[in-house]
């Protein structure tokens, strides 16, 4: 069964940093690209980032791109997303997200999402 | 910049059919025939239900079905059931990028 598994969310002041982590179980890790995507009421889904299945290659979306860093250690069957500078638009769940086909872009369809983890970026 | 449209909600009531659109305003639409539609319970995770159009994963029921005409892609769901209930999503990789719909709460009477 697949599995995947959000941690590091928190509240952050305006400006700070956080590391979002993802532990993945149940498939071959290193042959899926992976991707984290974004939930606000105000502003619902939203594709942040992505990282192709070897990592060497990696997508951002225009809002984050400069700030964030996704990177992924297939030894560890973990994916991460370092996040700097953040604003108070930054506020929402992060989901982690696989692709469903293997060494594809990381641009959907997301056949397994975790269960999220909450990032709150307030003074 | 492109976009998803789509209805804010649709109803229905058990046993019948409902169809909720997805309208891309870009156009870019020759990229728009991978729309994958997601199903979302309060409180959970999104579920892939629907992709490359007309496809359904392992597991998702055959109630569920997809179609596109033109610039616009559609999810209906045949048959509703009260665990239907739920926010449904389009997606679609359309000029390099990947872009969700706005969203449709679905309604069982």
């Amino acid at each position: 069964e697949v599995q995947l598994v959000e941690s590091g969310g928190g509240l952050v002041q305006p400006g700070g940093s956080l590391r979002l982590s993802c532990a993945a179980s149940g498939f071959t890790f290193s042959s899926y690209a992976m991707i984290w995507v974004r939930q606000t009421p105000g502003r619902g889904l939203e594709w942040v980032s992505g990282v192709s299945a070897s990592g060497d290659t990696t997508y951002y979306a225009d809002s984050v791109k400069g700030r964030f860093t996704i990177s992924r250690d297939n030894s560890k069957n973990t994916l991460h997303l370092q996040m700097n500078s953040l604003r108070a638009e930054d506020t929402a769940i992060y989901y982690c997200t696989k692709e469903l086909w293997q060494q594809h872009i990381p641009h959907g369809p997301f056949d397994h999402w975790g269960q999220g983890t909450l990032v709150t970026v307030s003074s | 910049q492109s976009a998803l449209t789509q209805p804010a909600s649709v109803s229905g009531s058990p046993g019948q059919s409902i169809t909720i659109s997805c309208t891309v305003t870009s156009s870019d639409v020759a990229g728009y025939n991978y729309v994958s539609w997601y199903q979302q319970h309060p409180g959970k995770a999104p579920k892939l239900m629907i992709f490359d159009v007309s496809n359904r994963p392992s597991g998702v029921s055959d109630r569920f079905s997809g179609s596109k005409s033109g610039n616009t892609a559609s999810l209906t769901i045949s048959g509703l059931q009260a665990e239907d209930e739920a926010d449904y999503y389009c997606s679609s990789y359309i000029s390099s990028t990947t872009v969700f719909g706005g969203g449709t709460k679905l309604t069982v009477l």
